[in-house]
């Protein structure tokens, strides 16, 4: 158990729906980050927040949103649907106080199924 | 073009018997370089962590080595076990940006009893 938990697991939405993932991140981290996982696919990049701010963007489309709330725990929102946002969100958290050891703790993920 | 490449895409081999996955980036300087676990349908789990100034690490049945000057990270497996299979992901991190982590495709591996 990474101490990262993320909810829903899973999601079965329609395409043109929007819905909302939740992150809660390690206790005392900071920084959360959210990738996204499309099937046999590497882990991309989305969104970096660090204490309530945008610290990095990656890959993420402009129907996609994320923000990290004053108990530091996220929320992905992902709006507009389409069939190729199925995939398996993650989300991470780490201690930037760590150093240069700076690992990141990843959570269980949330599975959505686009139909 | 990604800066991080692993090789091969995927492998099967035999319970018991070793395996050796490759890693070769372009980021640089590096801060660090980590390979992460990942099972089927669950997160990464850090596996090792090497700086650019060390050459192995290990954990238990895994030894991760560096080759800075070449760029070049391998993951041995030793006396693989079925709990083995799994995606294996080379991460690289930036020295100078601290949120750039640069992520290879992975390499999934599949033990067969």
């Amino acid at each position: 158990d990474s101490g990262v938990t993320q909810t829903p697991k899973h999601l079965i939405t329609a395409t043109g729906q929007r819905v909302t993932l939740r992150c809660s991140p390690r206790s005392g981290d900071l920084s959360v980050y959210w990738y996204q996982q499309s099937l046999d696919q590497g882990l991309q990049f989305l969104i970096q927040y660090y204490n309530g701010e945008e610290r990095a963007k990656g890959n993420i489309l402009e129907r996609f949103s994320a923000q990290q709330f004053p108990d530091l725990h996220s929320e992905l929102n992902l709006s507009s649907l389409e069939l190729g946002d199925s995939a398996l969100y993650f989300c991470a958290s780490s201690d930037p106080l760590a150093g240069d050891h700076n690992e990141q703790f990843f959570g269980p993920g949330t599975r959505l199924t686009v139909l | 073009k990604n800066q991080v490449e692993q090789s091969p895409q995927s492998l099967i081999i035999l319970e018991g018997k070793n395996c050796t996955l490759q890693c070769n980036y372009t980021v640089s300087p590096f801060s660090n370089l980590r390979w992460y676990k990942q099972d089927t349908g669950r997160g990464p789990v850090s596996l090792t962590i090497m700086t650019f100034s060390e050459n192995t690490k290990s954990n238990g049945r895994y030894t991760a080595t560096l080759d800075a000057d070449t760029k070049q990270s391998s993951l041995h497996i030793t006396a693989s076990q079925l709990s083995d299979s799994a995606s294996y992901i080379c991460v690289v991190r930036d020295r100078f940006n601290d949120y750039k982590l640069s992520f290879g495709a992975g390499t999934t591996v599949t033990v067969r009893a």
